[in-house]
């Protein structure tokens, strides 16, 4: 079973840098075609996708917000980590990984399955 | 590619049939258009991807359909769990984005 859980801090005051952690579980970020997304929802709002990262390292960045986000990849713990830095309240909401689609070897950006997501406020 | 959707909230009956479009800014031929349903306190789910492909598991009262830049998603018969958020997203050109959502109300 493909299972994806997001981790990190409920709280981060403005201008620090967040940095969050999605654990894989029933597959491997180091196989073919595996890659993983973070998109954030802020309340209300409409989802955001933020950053992708392949199998093979390939990085792909909201072009809005890559100035401050990084994601990678700890094969050996199955993660993806991502750090966000200079932290606005405009920045608080809901985070969540995904991972991107595949039907038989085609590679697809939809999102599918999603981690159960993470709530991030921005406050000081 | 900016996605909206309308109406943004759409108040029905259990068992009734429900209509939601998702209209693209500009045109792309791929088809590479996406819906979700998220419940309330809950991640999205899959439901259509390629704009009318069921994803695994999703019953047959959902369809998808497309029409130039207009993409609609159809629930034949709503069911208690339809009750919920719905959201569109293209993947035909980075960054991939997603409409406002429609709500779907009893």
């Amino acid at each position: 079973q493909v299972t994806l859980k997001e981790s990190g801090p409920a709280l981060v005051k403005p201008t620090e840098t967040l940095t969050l952690t999605c654990t894989l579980s029933g597959f491997s970020l180091s196989t073919y075609g595996m890659r993983v997304s973070w998109v954030r929802q802020p309340p209300g709002q409409a989802l955001e996708w933020l950053a992708r990262i392949d199998w093979d390292n390939d990085e792909f960045y909201s072009p809005s917000l890559k100035a401050r986000l990084t994601i990678s990849k700890d094969t050996s713990k199955n993660q993806v980590v991502l750090t966000m830095t200079n932290m606005d309240p405009v920045d608080t909401g809901t985070y969540y990984c995904a991972r991107m689609g595949m039907v038989r070897g085609v590679l697809y950006n939809w999102f599918d399955p999603w981690g159960q997501g993470t709530l991030v406020t921005v406050s000081s | 590619i900016v996605l909206t959707q309308s109406p943004g909230t759409l108040s029905l009956s259990p068992g009734d049939r429900a209509t939601l479009s998702c209209r693209a800014s500009q045109s792309f031929s791929s088809g590479y258009l996406a819906w979700y349903r998220q419940k309330p306190g809950q991640a999205p789910r899959l439901l259509i991807y390629g704009a009318s492909n069921r994803a695994t598991g999703i019953p047959d009262r959902f369809s998808g359909s497309v029409s130039g830049r207009d993409f609609t998603l159809t629930i034949s018969r709503l069911e208690p769990e339809d009750f919920a958020v719905y959201h569109c997203q293209q993947y035909d050109s980075l960054p991939w984005t997603f409409g406002q959502g429609t709500k779907v109300e009893i």
